[in-house]
């Protein structure tokens, strides 16, 4: 049992360019979430999913795609990465328990230069 | 709305204890929890209390809300080195999302 995996755990991109951030979680959770933190900001939420198919916006979406093809990977993407997105990313999935925990996985720094 | 607020940096001795307080302005928010992150590693839950509730003691921590201020506390017992980290407190409006804190900072020095 793994928990949540995100995956890669660093990278470095240049402006311009895309990625794709991998989230999977084997605790077969319905809730996803993608959260960024920076300094001072703490948490913020970028998009989730209430479920496999479904995604929503979350405070800071712009910038970011998602998508929730399988219910235990949730995928968040850069299209044209810009230096304002170097953060460190987290995941967390939930089950759909009103006082269920959210579980993190370790995250992934991200630095655009 | 969901304004979650935090103070940022606490320091303390080994054995003493440690509090950490938090305000939040969501009413309607069903249950408060706390998160623990430590360098390098994503959140993890350390307890929550359900908005009924005034206090819950789980070991060394004790929760505190006064739900008339909309405040919420952390008080850690004889902190140890291995309490280091980021702690959240968050919130639980019902509408499938935490709002989280900005964090705070507990360094302890043996």
């Amino acid at each position: 049992n793994a928990g949540v995996t995100q995956t890669p755990k660093f990278r470095v991109l240049k402006t311009g360019q895309s990625m794709t951030l991998l989230c999977a979680q084997d605790m077969n959770h319905e809730y996803m979430y993608w959260y960024r933190q920076d300094p001072g900001m703490g948490l913020r939420l970028i998009h989730y999913s209430v479920g496999e198919g479904t995604t929503a916006k979350g405070e800071v979406p712009d910038g970011y795609n998602v998508s929730r093809l399988k219910k235990q990977n949730f995928l968040l993407g850069l299209e044209s990465a810009a230096p304002s997105q170097t953060s460190v990313y987290f995941c967390a999935s939930k089950n759909g328990s009103p006082n269920s925990p959210l579980h993190f996985g370790n995250g992934t720094r991200l630095t655009v230069t | 709305g969901e304004d979650v607020e935090q103070s940022l940096f606490l320091s303390v001795r080994e054995g003493d204890s440690s509090v950490i307080n938090c305000t939040y302005t969501d009413s309607s928010s069903t249950y408060l929890y706390w998160y623990k992150q430590e360098p390098g590693a994503g959140l993890q839950l350390l307890t929550y209390i359900f908005s009924n509730m005034d206090m819950k003691q789980d070991q060394r921590l004790t929760v505190l809300l006064n739900k008339k201020d909309k405040h919420l506390s952390l008080r850690i017992a004889d902190t140890q080195t291995g309490d280091s980290a980021i702690y959240f407190c968050a919130e639980h409006p019902g509408n499938n999302r935490l709002a989280f804190g900005k964090g705070n900072q507990v360094v302890v020095i043996p």
